[in-house]
Order: C-alpha cells, then sequence, then structure tokens
C-alpha cells in the first residue's frame, strides 16, 4: 500500500517569499492533518481535515498561512509571506478515522518538508 | 498548564537497561492514547496504541491510569536501535476528534 506523499522534501526561500507544499494521503483516509515540526520539538497541529472540510485550524496562523483539500483528497499548504519563525518541518499525516469512531485513529506521517527561511 | 507533558529527557541508559517514560494529560474526557517513535530526521511511526488499561508489545509495555491522567512507556533489555524520541499522544473527544502530540522524551541507548 502507498504511504502518505509530500512534496518538495526541501525548499530553500528568503522571508517575505512564498511557498507551497502538497500531500496525497493514503487513498480511502478521511482525516488529513497538517503538522508543524521545529527542532527539538513534538509536532504541532496546524490544520484537521475530515473529506474536505476543516475540523480545526485553531493553531493556523491565518493571517500567512491557507490550506485547502478540494475533492477531499489530496492538500495544499501555503505560506504567504514566509518569516524566518517558519523554518521547521512540515509533517502531512492521514487516518481512517471519522468523527465519532473509537479506533483507526493511528496516524500515518508522510517523509515531510523541510522548510529553511533565510 | 499544557494539554500533554512528558518527561524532558533526554535518556542515556546502557545497552540492556529498562527505561520507563511518562505521559500527563489534562483532559479527562481524553479517549484514546498512543506511543509514536520518530527517529532523528524521520516521520513519526505508530510504536504502541493504548486503550484500556495498558498494553504490551515485547519488550514494550505502555500502561493507561484514568484516574491519574497519566500513561508509562516501558522498555525493558533496550538496544542500541531503541534510540530516538518517543512522542505521546492523546485524542480526546469534542465536536470532532482532536490529537495532540507531546512534546517527545528523547532516547539514546549506549553501547
Amino acid at each position: 500500500e502507498a504511504g502518505v506523499a509530500q512534496s518538495p522534501r526541501y525548499k530553500i526561500i528568503e522571508k517575505r517569499q512564498s511557498v507551497a507544499f502538497w500531500c496525497n494521503p493514503i487513498s480511502g483516509h478521511a482525516t488529513l492533518y497538517w503538522y508543524q515540526q521545529i527542532l527539538g520539538q513534538g509536532p504541532k497541529l496546524l490544520i484537521q481535515f475530515q473529506n474536505n472540510g476543516v475540523v480545526d485550524d485553531s493553531q493556523l496562523p491565518k493571517d500567512r498561512f491557507s490550506a485547502e483539500r478540494l475533492k477531499g483528497v489530496d492538500s495544499t499548504l501555503k505560506i504567504q509571506p514566509a518569516k524566518l519563525e517558519d523554518s521547521a518541518v512540515y509533517l502531512c499525516a492521514s487516518s481512517l478515522a471519522l468523527a465519532g469512531a473509537t479506533r483507526n485513529h493511528e496516524q500515518f506521517f508522510g517523509p515531510g518538508t523541510r522548510l529553511t527561511v533565510l | 498548564r499544557k494539554e500533554v507533558e512528558q518527561d524532558p529527557g533526554p535518556f542515556n541508559v546502557p545497552e540492556g537497561a529498562t527505561v520507563a517514560f511518562n505521559c500527563t494529560y489534562s483532559n479527562s474526557a481524553s479517549q484514546s492514547f498512543f506511543w509514536y517513535r520518530q527517529d532523528c530526521r524521520k516521520e513519526p511511526k505508530l510504536l504502541m496504541s493504548v486503550y484500556s488499561s495498558g498494553n504490551e508489545d515485547g519488550r514494550f509495555t505502555a500502561q493507561l491510569n484514568r484516574a491519574s491522567q497519566y500513561i508509562s512507556l516501558l522498555i525493558r533489555d533496550s538496544k542500541l536501535s531503541d534510540s530516538a524520541t518517543y512522542l505521546c499522544v492523546v485524542n480526546m473527544k469534542t465536536s470532532y476528534d482532536k490529537v495532540i502530540f507531546g512534546p517527545g522524551t528523547s532516547l539514546s541507548v549506549i553501547p
């Protein structure tokens, strides 16, 4: 079974530039997550989709970050404009879980995109 | 208080040692609990799920104490390959399934 795909794997940009990340979850997984992981810290949830609807974007800096999941499959995360503190690994994950389910919460992660903002 | 907290680490232990990590959570409505493992510069991967009073898988044992709101991970007979960061993950039942990762505890197993 194919895993979660992400691209690009690495990106270096200058501050105030824009950048976009792409994620293709495991086929059939209803829930998709974007995380930001700064070196030495645990993943921080940015946004959670169930199918093509947003269920949690409370920690997404909406003045500069945006995300969409058209057709409930793949997703893009955009940063515009980037700041130095956005340097991190951006992880995409997916799970089978639907709201109300008590099982199938295991998240499968993609390899991440390592962003460096200069 | 953070929603999920873990031992700050790092833990440096010799091969063959037994090591235990603790994790506490603040929301009593939390329903599902997991331990993920993250190798250096890699993505997190599920190590164990903890659904009831505990779970054992070979050298790894996870235990849940709902009354005290903590879970633990015990690793027996540590191997060099166990060196990684261990992330505690809590699933809370709100209007949707909210998943929160702890900050992680780093383990280095030394020859």
